[in-house]
């Protein structure tokens, strides 16, 4: 079975600060991660994926995020944080059969 | 290319009623999904369909709750009869085969009162 935790439901940063979201997983099987990105009154948006190949993703917007199998993490960074970033992302894995499961999400709010 | 449509956008009805939520996936997706949306929390599988069969239900309510993939393309998503708390975010999303990437619908809101 697959589990998600990500550490913070709300994370504040300033306008130009290092965004770090945490995600941690648990996974019998290797994992595949995600990250997600949630508009208010939108559906989610791919934001990068793991799938065992390199475990530094990039993803869109300057998003990344490194996949970590002794620590069972999969944070994502940006450099530096825009107002447009203010949003909820999601992390989530799957196992076999494309079963995502979703963790609970973080607020990201940007301070000008 | 078109998103993955839903409708309608924002649905208030009274406890005990029936509704139906309508999902039109990517042209050419073949694998379909509801997911459920509480407030504050991540999205939750209900179904799955690969093309017109439901291929992971194991998550769906069935005592009220019912979905259909007519010709493996369109999905409709019933709850009958609605209760207090259904109130959530349905969330409809489709992929092109199974494992490959989720693109996910602007989802209903459903309030029951």
């Amino acid at each position: 079975a697959q589990s998600v935790t990500q550490l913070g439901s709300h994370v504040s940063v300033s306008e130009g600060a290092l965004v770090l979201l945490r995600c941690n997983y648990s996974s019998s099987v290797p994992p595949y991660l995600f990250w997600y990105v949630q508009y208010p009154n939108q559906g989610l948006q791919l934001l990068l994926k793991y799938t065992s190949a390199a475990t530094l993703v990039k993803g869109i917007n300057g998003f990344e995020a490194e996949f970590k199998k002794s620590e069972t993490s999969f944070h994502l960074t940006k450099p530096s944080a825009h107002m447009s970033d203010a949003a909820e992302y999601f992390c989530a894995v799957s196992g076999y059969g494309n079963k995502l499961v979703f963790g609970a999400g973080t607020i990201l709010r940007v301070k000008s | 290319e078109a998103g993955v449509v839903q409708s309608p956008r924002y649905k208030i009805i009274e406890k005990k009623q029936p509704v139906a939520f309508w999902c039109n996936p990517i042209s050419g997706h073949n694998t379909l999904y509801w997911y459920l949306q509480n407030l504050g929390q991540g999205p939750e599988l209900l179904i799955r369909y690969e093309n017109e069969e439901a291929v992971d239900d194991s998550q769906l309510p069935k005592d009220r709750f019912s979905a259909e993939r007519l010709k493996g393309v369109d999905s409709t998503l019933k709850i009958q009869p609605a209760e207090l708390g259904d109130s959530a975010v349905y969330l409809c999303a489709s992929s092109l085969v199974d494992g490959s990437p989720l693109h996910f619908g602007n989802g209903t809101r459903l309030t029951v009162t």
